[in-house]
């Protein structure tokens, strides 16, 4: 399995609060991508990274921002959650830009 | 966006059948992927094709890339229980930007009655 863990695993919180995830890789690839799942809508790219403090928005980045300050950590920020964020969160690493992408074990995150 | 279908959303089928789904795309993919997701973890990676035409097996899944780039299919023989869980196709590109790198068809739902 590629070393990608995710914290925290399940988190519930109120809306209008902060909610920070954390993916952390030990693979040094260079690509990170944070995605969000839902019933049916399948995976999609919230926010990608392409290397320390290179980030790029991807499909639904609105309501979320994301800091790559070390090789290692991808952070994924809600300023203010709603409950529309309520979703399973993973994150995702690869070597190159068009490699396979390895996946996270995920977060349930709750907005109540 | 990109969009992929793929179908069936969800399959019923008794142990020791065959299975098979199909992802189909309006665009052109020079990536197919094939994901096994099981309940509360991550999608694993299955196979992947890189060439109009491949076909490529990894035990007993076999998948191929479409001559037009515009579809894949993945077969599973002689479903086991363990096989149970949610196969996403995904078609990538070499656009240069991450943002349109990889698109994630909706999954198909497999379940296996004994």
């Amino acid at each position: 399995d590629a070393g990608i863990t995710q914290s925290p695993r399940h988190k519930v919180t109120e809306t209008g609060t902060p909610v920070t995830l954390r993916c952390h890789q030990t693979e040094n690839h260079r690509y990170m991508y944070w995605y969000r799942q839902d019933p049916g809508h399948g995976l999609r790219l919230i926010h990608y990274s392409y290397g320390v403090k290179d980030t790029d928005k991807g499909e639904v980045s609105d309501g979320y921002s994301v800091s790559r300050s070390k090789t290692e950590d991808f952070l994924l920020t809600l300023e203010s959650a709603t409950s529309s964020q309520t979703s399973v969160y993973f994150c995702a690493i690869s070597q190159r830009e068009t490699d396979t992408q390895y996946f996270g074990p995920g977060t349930r995150l709750t907005v109540l | 966006g990109q969009q992929l279908n793929q179908s069936p959303q969800s399959m019923f089928i008794q142990e020791g059948e065959d299975v098979s789904m199909n992802c189909t795309s309006s665009s052109i993919f020079n990536t197919w992927l094939w994901y096994k997701q099981d309940p509360g973890e991550g999608p694993v990676l299955l196979i992947a094709l890189y060439k109009a035409g491949e076909l490529t097996s990894n035990g007993r899944l076999t998948a191929q890339f479409g001559i037009t780039r515009k579809d894949s299919f993945l077969n599973i023989s002689a479903s086991i229980p363990s096989d149970v869980g949610i196969y996403f196709c995904a078609g990538q590109t070499d656009s240069g930007g991450g943002a349109d790198g990889l698109t994630f068809g909706k999954g198909t739902h497999l379940i296996i009655q004994p």
